[in-house]
């Protein structure tokens, strides 16, 4: 079956300092990998995906992630956070190429940045 | 990406009785996914609706507690049976419209006196 861990569950950080944010699967197969952001209040939102091709994927709001296959990771990354994303973030992954499979998330990582 | 809206947005219910949750979506899609997201928890999958199909119910959820209907391309329910404190979730409702990524409502925010 598959699993989705998340290593931190609240990083706290002042503005501008780096973020990564760990995410390891687990699934015997080719996957689809997801990071959704929920701010507070609001619904979840897709940060960036990875399906295929080049590993290093580019999302909304200056994140990015990187899928190491040999790892079976894809961590979260962002330069300089800012306050305003402050929010909780979600891992998810589904099997590769099986349309219309449910995504299974990790437990999430609270992010809360100080201005 | 589609627009998905569900109602009721919030409600609170006594224990016991059950409270059905309606899902609408804007574009026709096959794929519909009830998740539940409890109290500083991350998502967890309730079942999936397939129009014209019985719902699949992932393990630990059943059928009498948690009825689905799905009875079109675009519209779905989830039944939250006999509910007691313990059901006090967030349900959301998803959608597989771009073959892989969900995109989700804004979900329903319940509370079981």
């Amino acid at each position: 079956a598959q699993s989705v861990s998340q290593h931190n569950h609240h990083v706290i950080l002042s503005e501008a300092a780096s973020l990564e944010l760990g995410c390891n699967y687990s699934y015997g197969g080719t996957v689809n990998l997801f990071w959704y952001v929920q701010y507070p209040g609001q619904h979840l939102q897709l940060l960036l995906k990875y399906f295929s091709g080049d590993p290093l994927v580019k999302g909304i709001k200056g994140f990015e992630a990187e899928f190491i296959k040999s790892k079976f990771s894809f961590n979260l990354r962002k330069p300089s956070v800012q306050w305003s994303d402050t929010a909780e973030y979600f891992c998810a992954v589904s099997g590769f190429n099986q349309a219309g499979t449910a995504l299974i998330f990790g437990k999430g990582t609270t992010l809360s940045v100080s201005s | 990406s589609a627009v998905i809206s569900q109602k009721p947005s919030r409600d609170i219910c006594q224990r016991g009785t059950s409270l059905t949750i309606q899902c609408q979506v804007d574009s026709q899609v096959t794929m519909m996914f009830w998740y539940r997201q409890q109290p500083g928890q991350s998502l967890t999958l309730i079942a999936t609706a397939n129009q014209g199909s019985e719902a699949t119910y992932e393990s630990g959820f059943v059928i009498d507690k948690f009825p689905i209907s799905r009875p079109n391309l675009t519209f779905s329910t989830l039944t939250v049976s006999n509910m007691s404190p313990e059901d006090s979730s967030i349900y959301l409702c998803s959608v597989d419209f771009l073959g892989g990524e969900l995109f989700f409502g804004e979900g329903s925010r319940l509370t079981v006196l």
